[in-house]
């Protein structure tokens, strides 16, 4: 099975700064033959269920505000807040869906605002 | 207005068995794999299971396998989750999730969720 890990588990950051999490992938998720990256992000709001902020590793979601970006490739990839707003307070969760079952989230990080 | 709303959760105690049902509303059901994904109160996220659009494929994460079964109805627009020797640490919101698109292929990432419904095991 594919493990991903996030990291920091946890982060504060200012309202208006940059806030930037990463995943990392046991095995590549880039598959050849459609020169894409098969991993995708999720916000969870407390109380809520997931949503999705990114997929293909670096496409945004329709109606996602362009504050969120998402980069790399094969086994590192990141999520990037630019401008962190009060309602981005919320556990964030990587996710790959390459190959086959099953498709598993990273551990989540928690963000906070400092 | 696309939709999943779940039901069928509550306390059951460990060794018995519960069913799961999703319905589904505002989208093609019948076109799309569907998924279940569990939280763990405190926990993060674990994918449970997918059922492709045409139903060819099931799979499950190791430790359901031989004790979940997922099914589909698209005549009923309903996705089920047979949950038997139920165990603690099964224990959790189980939440559909709807695959962002059609493949005949069981991988996906989810664009829809429903809200969850809460699975106890305890005696």
């Amino acid at each position: 099975d594919i493990v991903l890990t996030q990291s920091p588990d946890s982060l504060a950051v200012s309202l208006g700064e940059r806030a930037t999490i990463n995943c990392k992938s046991s095995q590549s998720v880039f598959h050849d033959s459609y020169n894409k990256n098969y991993l995708a992000w999720y916000r969870q709001r407390p109380g809520q269920p997931p949503e999705v902020l990114i997929s293909w590793a670096s496409t945004r979601e329709s109606g996602v505000p362009d504050r969120f970006s998402g980069s790399g490739s094969g086994t590192d990839f990141t999520l990037t807040i630019s401008s962190l707003q009060a309602e981005d307070v919320a556990d964030y969760y990587c996710q790959q869906y390459y190959g086959s079952p099953p498709y598993t989230f990273g551990q989540g990080t928690k963000l906070e605002i400092k | 207005q696309e939709q999943l709303v779940e039901s069928g959760g509550g306390v059951v105690q460990p060794g018995k068995s519960l069913r799961l049902s999703c319905e589904a509303s505002g989208f093609t059901f019948s076109s799309f794999g569907m998924h279940w994904v569990r939280q763990a109160p405190g926990k993060g996220l674990e994918w449970v299971a997918v059922i492709t659009y045409d139903g060819s494929i099931e799979d499950y994460v190791e430790s359901v396998k031989g004790r979940f079964t997922i099914s589909r109805d698209d005549s009923r627009n309903t996705l089920f989750l047979h949950m038997n020797s139920l165990r603690s640490e099964d224990t959790a919101v189980y939440y559909c999730a709807k695959a962002a698109y059609s493949s005949s292929s069981p991988h996906a990432y989810f664009d829809l969720w429903g809200r969850g419904t809460l699975v106890t095991v305890s005696s």
